[in-house]
């Protein structure tokens, strides 16, 4: 079992609908958890984190976190082109552990 | 404020050469990690530095080195390179090595021919 999994997708949707990105995780000790978005051909960009159970919004991104069934989701409201890229879901553990990444869901926004 | 420089943004080098490659952390950052980024296995945790000390290391052969000064910048070797360790090389930096958010620099982009 993957450390941290996520579906590769792509997912496709159009322009102005939700996309939701979803990523399970198999260490019950992990405490923080974040969203990077990587365009072709750059580096990682951290867009979101979150450490509690529950939402956090921040813009148009909604963090979802339920470490009881160790999932952690991203949606995007009223999703643009320019959203199109891949999402890198990162879980880190307490103390000096390492960040954990999946191989990421590539998101296709459609005009 | 300036975010993570990496150096150099690309190299091109020959099999069983070696390669230094340099990350300068934000300003006040003090962990440095190093992660190796191919098409076919993502992003693979190589180490982490906090304070001029290796807190954690991933499994990669020991071809693959690093290190951390005072300031904060951290180098990381690859000797004897080999075709598969062609590669983006990125480096992310956070305040501190525990539960906090890391920033990636730019990359580096090695070829090995």
């Amino acid at each position: 079992q993957k450390e941290v999994e996520q579906n590769s997708g792509p997912l496709s949707v159009p322009e102005g609908a939700i996309a939701s990105l979803n990523c399970t995780y198999s260490d019950r000790g992990s405490q923080s958890f974040f969203w990077y978005r990587q365009y072709s051909g750059k580096s990682p960009e951290l867009i979101m984190s979150i450490y509690s159970n529950g939402d956090k919004e921040d813009g148009r991104f909604t963090a979802q976190l339920n470490k009881a069934s160790q999932y952690v989701s991203l949606l995007i409201r009223d999703s643009q082109p320019s959203d199109s890229a891949t999402y890198l879901c990162a879980v880190k553990s307490t103390g000096f552990q390492k960040l954990v990444f999946g191989t990421g869901t590539r998101l296709l926004v459609s005009p | 404020k300036a975010g993570v420089t990496q150096t150099p943004r690309y190299l091109i080098k020959t099999r069983g050469q070696q390669v230094t490659l340099s990350c300068s952390p934000i300003s006040g950052h003090r962990s440095v990690s190093w992660y190796q980024q191919t098409p076919g296995q993502g992003l693979q945790f190589l180490f982490e530095y906090f304070s001029e000390t290796q807190r954690n290391k991933g499994n990669f052969p020991g071809r693959f080195s690093g290190r951390q000064f005072s300031n904060s910048r951290s180098e990381m070797n690859v000797s004897t390179l080999e075709l598969g360790d062609s590669a983006l090389y990125l480096c992310a930096s956070s305040l501190q090595a525990m539960n906090t958010e890391a920033f990636f620099g730019q990359g580096t982009r090695l070829t090995v021919v």
